[in-house]
């Protein structure tokens, strides 16, 4: 099945830095990369979606301006979460849809302090 | 109303008891419908996945969707105590790299030795 290797797999910054997470897709090209943000005690909930070649849709109130998505090959797509604040402490996580059999990374526990 | 619900739990049953897990949703034009598995700071893993109404058995895991009730359930037989997480219903209104999953919120388990 197809495998996406997500890193770093935590991370504590300090308000006000920038944070990148990686997800790679292993055994597969994807066109396209769905990510997830979960708050705790909450439902996953799709922030945007990253497509190669092409610049990211995101979901109604998600700012673009803050969570930059790149897409940078078939194999690789990146969350940026810029000048990051407490409650941008969150779980994120991406998965490349259906067509990968609903895979999901193992996810980022961002922590901002 | 959420498009998606799902009894939070906690729910604590003795080894080798039948869970059911339920979720209901109000949109009638998902078609296909997801359970996964989550277990605490891990990505999601998929354990069942059916297309509109019907069951599909996998081992001790058995998904049930009645679409005109607008309800779907998880069974798992001779439950263990490595079966307990947090098990999440999905769903989404049609198939493509460009569908979005709406999720449940998850009901936690906990399968007591």
């Amino acid at each position: 099945g197809a495998v996406v290797s997500q890193h770093p797999s935590w991370v504590i910054c300090k308000s006000g830095t920038s944070v990148k997470i990686e997800c790679r897709s292993l055994d597969f090209q994807a066109t396209t990369m769905f990510w997830y943000r979960q708050f705790p005690k909450q439902s996953l909930m799709l922030m945007a979606t990253s497509n190669e070649g092409s610049k990211a849709t995101y979901e109604q109130g998600v700012e673009k301006d803050k969570f930059l998505i790149n897409h940078a090959s078939l194999t690789l797509s990146t969350l940026t979460v810029t000048s990051a604040h407490p409650e941008d402490s969150s779980f994120y996580i991406c998965s490349p849809g259906m067509d990968y059999g609903y895979t999901f990374g193992s996810g980022t526990r961002l922590t901002v302090v | 109303q959420k498009e998606v619900e799902q009894d939070p739990g906690p729910l604590s049953v003795p080894e080798g008891a039948i869970v059911s897990l339920n979720c209901t949703y109000s949109n009638s034009a998902f078609q296909y419908f997801m359970w996964y598995r989550q277990y605490s700071r891990k990505g999601p893993e998929l354990l069942m996945y059916t297309y509109s109404s019907g069951n599909k058995e996998d081992g001790r895991f058995t998904a049930q969707v009645d679409k005109s009730s607008k309800y779907i359930s998880l069974f798992i037989r001779d439950s263990q105590p490595s079966d307990s997480a947090t098990y999440l219903c999905a769903m989404s209104p049609y198939g493509g790299a460009t569908n979005k999953l709406i999720f449940g919120t998850g009901t936690l388990l906990a399968v007591q030795p």
